[in-house]
């Protein structure tokens, strides 16, 4: 079946880059998106990519998309401390009722 | 900016009673989903609503869930009978067309806690 992989963790300094990564196995994956998750709270929507696309920049945020080897990024530029939260990466995947695969989230962990 | 809102944010329930989680979606939106989150794990989608019927559901949405769009804005959410491994976040999202560029939004999660 669908499955979307991510790693679990990432810590960071402040300013630095951060990059999220994520890979999926639907081939016929139309849209794949990043939501970010504050503690306690639900899921923001952060940014997504059509798969005919390999990059979509949205201010500090990067996506790149490597539809060959199903491998989806999201790069933080200038990390700060308040992009401290958990990062999914969901995939549309080839339903016909728009649910969402989700990976498991990673943990952006931001040091001062 | 719009959104969808989901009561209570915390519910306590005893193993072997009925609970029913609320969700109002953002107004013109036409789809409808369940997911939850148990701790540590993964996401799971549950269910999708669509025209007044379940268009998706996934194996853990069993005989035990029920959903319901009662009135023109909410959509519940309907455990029977709970079991300790109901315990979960559950998240509502809604959506405004099919097309996978309008992207689902999420509620802020009901936090259900199975004693």
């Amino acid at each position: 079946g669908e499955d979307v992989e991510q790693s679990l963790f990432l810590s960071v300094r402040e300013g630095d880059s951060s990059v999220i990564n994520c890979t999926y196995t639907d081939s016929s994956s139309t849209y794949l998106y990043w939501y970010k998750q504050e503690p306690g709270a639900g899921l923001q929507l952060l940014t997504y990519i059509f798969s005919n696309m390999d990059m979509k920049q949205d201010q500090r945020l990067t996506v790149l998309l490597n539809k060959k080897d199903k491998h989806l990024s999201l790069r933080i530029a200038d990390t700060q401390t308040g992009d401290s939260a958990i990062y999914f990466c969901a995939d549309y995947g080839s339903s016909n009722t728009g649910k969402l695969i989700f990976g498991q989230g990673t943990t952006l962990q931001v040091k001062p | 900016e719009p959104e969808v809102t989901q009561t209570p944010s915390h519910q306590v329930t005893q193993m072997g009673q009925e609970v029913i989680l609320r969700c109002v979606p953002i107004s013109n939106h036409l789809y409808f989903y369940w997911y939850r989150q148990i701790l540590g794990q993964k996401v799971e989608f549950l269910v999708s609503f669509y025209n007044n019927e379940i268009s998706e559901k996934s194996e853990i949405f069993d005989d035990q869930f029920s959903v319901e769009r009662p009135d023109g804005s909410n959509f519940t959410l309907k455990i029977r009978s709970t079991k300790l491994e109901d315990s979960a976040m559950y998240f509502c999202a809604s959506k405004m067309g099919l097309y996978s560029n309008q992207p689902q939004h999420f509620g802020d999660g009901t936090r259900l806690s199975i004693l």
